[in-house]
């Protein structure tokens, strides 16, 4: 089946250090590739997506790139704020509708 | 605020009560989801709507777990019977009909805990 695996977490990092998080995805077919984040006290919300190999999703500094040979989508940010803190997760879309398949999160905290 | 709202924000119940949760879209939204987070995992996909149509059930549902959309607009999940395993963040989420593009709206959650 579908299944989505990211890094575990918290990562802890200075304001201004660079920002990774893996994902990696199976997928029967060519899923498209997100990542939604959560602020403290806040409902999910689409940060960046990818409909197809190669794409690269972007928003508010983020960037991830679909890797179709490698399977993953991971999440990249040049410098993190102390505002960036939140819990990031990777998700995929499969069949109809809208309905996603997400990986477990990962928590980001960032430090002055 | 336009956005989704759910209520009640928590709910604390005995086992084997039953407990029932609301969920009011954006209102242009046709298409409305429900997810299950337990601690430490991603959300999982319970069900969705189609205007008052649900066009799909997991297998995370079980029998004792029902959802309504009846005027395509707000949606009610009800718990019977619940289980200390039942214990976790409902959302609601919330998309246009037109687009099928992954990109849901969701709502704060309804978290629920089972004693």
């Amino acid at each position: 089946g579908n299944s989505v695996t990211q890094m575990e977490g918290p990562v802890t990092l200075s304001e201004e250090a660079f920002l990774t998080i893996n994902c990696t995805y199976t997928a029967t077919g060519y899923p498209s590739l997100f990542w939604y984040v959560q602020y403290p006290g806040e409902g999910l919300q689409l940060l960046l997506k990818a409909t197809k190999a190669d794409d690269k999703g972007s928003n508010k500094g983020f960037e991830a790139t679909y890797r179709k040979e490698t399977t993953s989508f991971h999440l990249e940010k040049g410098s993190v704020q102390v505002s960036d803190s939140a819990v990031y997760f990777c998700a995929l879309k499969w069949g109809g509708g809208n309905k996603l398949t997400f990986g477990t999160g990962t928590q980001l905290k960032v430090e002055l | 605020d336009t956005g989704v709202s759910q209520d009640p924000r928590h709910k604390i119940t005995k086992r084997g009560q039953n407990v029932t949760f609301r969920c009011d879209p954006i209102s242009e939204h046709n298409r409305l989801y429900w997810y299950r987070q337990t601690l430490g995992q991603g959300p999982e996909f319970l069900t969705y709507f189609q205007n008052e149509a649900q066009l799909e059930k997991s297998r995370l549902l079980s029998d004792r777990f029902s959802a309504e959309r009846p005027k395509g607009s707000f949606s009610t999940l009800e718990i019977q019977r619940t289980e200390q395993g039942d214990s976790a963040m409902y959302l609601c989420a919330s998309s246009p009909e037109a687009t099928n593009t992954g990109e849901l709206f969701f709502g704060e959650g309804s978290r629920l805990t089972v004693l």
